[in-house]
């Protein structure tokens, strides 16, 4: 199942500067596109969303970047912060049913 | 802060036996899922269940698979009989409503290993 593919396994960054990840997607029904978070040992945590009628959604120091017609998103964060460290999985969901499809995830690791 | 909690943290098991886990979702939720991730895979969804019934399912929740919601708080996800493809992070989540915002809360996880 490569709906949702993210390229990068991991990303590293220095502290106070961008972490750009990156998403694409395949399925042209997804109309709502989220970012999560997740730790080790612990379950994903919503981090931001976007629905396909916005190209940008913005909160504190997070922005993702919808693009449709090249079916890609994108996650802003900036400042980095070290406890931004974390894996970050990108997955969307369509009108038609209520499951969210993943990506493979991207390890950012933000050095101090 | 309300949050999804699940047990048993990790469970080992052999092959084919059974194996229920446990979740209690965040109380005023009404949308509640399983996903799983293999190891070194994606996250992957499992089932959705809403108003006492399955909303949704993968073809990965074959016939082994079934969840039930036996007491208004616990969501409980069984395999009849375990194989060791089985052994992977099992997610449970939820959400208040609106099946598709997926602005889900995930539990901690309960990892299976079968042996």
């Amino acid at each position: 199942d490569q709906q949702v593919k993210q390229n990068s396994p991991s990303l590293s960054v220095q502290e106070g500067r961008i972490s750009i990840l990156n998403c694409d997607y395949t399925n042209s029904m997804f109309d709502y596109f989220l970012w999560y978070k997740k730790y080790p040992a612990e379950g994903p945590t919503f981090l931001i969303s976007i629905s396909s009628i916005k190209d940008k959604n913005e909160d504190g120091r997070f922005t993702v970047f919808l693009n449709k017609s090249a079916k890609h998103l994108s996650l802003h964060i900036v400042p980095s912060q070290p406890g931004d460290s974390a894996v970050y999985f990108c997955a969307a969901s369509s009108a038609s049913g209520s499951r969210l499809t993943f990506g493979e995830g991207t390890q950012l690791t933000v050095n101090p | 802060e309300p949050e999804v909690t699940q047990t048993p943290s990790h469970q080992v098991t052999q092959m084919g036996q059974e194996v229920i886990l446990r979740c209690v979702p965040i109380s005023n939720h009404l949308y509640f899922y399983w996903y799983r991730q293999i190891l070194g895979q994606k996250v992957e969804f499992l089932v959705s269940f809403y108003n006492n019934e399955i909303s949704e399912k993968s073809e990965i929740f074959d016939d082994q698979f079934s969840v039930e919601r036996p007491d208004g708080s616990n969501f409980t996800l069984k395999i009849r009989s375990t194989k060791l493809e089985d052994s992977a992070m099992y997610f449970c989540a939820s959400t208040r409503g609106g099946q598709n915002t997926g602005e889900l809360f995930f539990g901690e996880g309960s990892r299976l290993t079968v042996l």
